[in-house]
């Protein structure tokens, strides 16, 4: 069975402070890897799409790397305005549907 | 603007009473999808459709049904059957293939 971990589930950080989330993930043959943000009462935001290990994607602040077990997204010397939770969501190449699998999320704080 | 919307954003039922969710999308997307979350939970997938007039369940389909009558819309009804209905309820769609899906914005079913 297709599984997606994300540690921490809560994250606290000041201003400027950088940090990673984790998502671990198992998955029979991977099509895909997203992360999403997501803020309170709103539907998820799409980031970063990565195919293979190894590949890295970078917007402003925000940063994802792929390995063959775990993904990164690396958040540098963030801001208030990056507080949101964080999903991670995984694509299988088998059985021929386009279903994701998601994680729990990280909901990440970022004091001023 | 291209996009998907769901109405209505926060919706009220009696408990015993069916409800329908709508979920339309202007993006030529073949496939659409029904999630729900409950705090601190990832998204669970109810339904999915990959093509007009075809439909799969997902990991939590009981107490749900659904319909693809045309490629845009994909309305989610919410039965008597579904013993803890109330939750916020999201609606994606993407194209075929390992590509991200857009999401809207939610709406958020209280039964009481």
């Amino acid at each position: 069975e297709d599984q997606v971990t994300q540690s921490p589930e809560a994250l606290r950080l000041q201003e400027g402070e950088s940090s990673s989330l984790n998502c671990s993930y198992t998955v029979s043959g991977l099509r895909g890897l997203f992360w999403y943000r997501q803020d309170p009462g709103k539907g998820p935001e799409f980031l970063f799409t990565l195919y293979s290990a190894g590949e890295e994607k970078e917007k402003e602040r925000l940063k994802a790397t792929l390995t063959k077990k775990e993904s990164f997204l690396h958040i540098t010397a963030p801001k208030p305005e990056d507080s949101a939770t964080y999903l991670c969501a995984v694509q299988a190449s088998q059985g021929g549907s386009e279903k994701l699998v998601f994680g729990k999320g990280t909901k990440l704080t970022v004091n001023p | 603007d291209g996009g998907i919307t769901q109405s209505p954003k926060y919706l009220f039922r009696k408990e015993g009473q069916n409800v329908t969710l709508s979920c339309e999308q202007n993006l030529n997307h073949d496939a659409m999808y029904w999630y729900r979350q409950d705090p601190g939970q990832g998204l669970r997938l109810i339904y999915y459709s990959q093509i007009v007039n075809d439909f799969q369940k997902g990991d939590i389909a009981e107490g749900y049904s659904v319909s693809r009558e045309k490629k845009e819309s994909f309305p989610l009804t919410v039965t008597s059957a579904q013993k803890n209905p109330t939750a916020f309820y999201l609606c994606a769609s993407n194209d075929r293939g390992p590509s991200k899906q857009y999401f809207g914005p939610g709406t958020r079913l209280t039964v009481t």
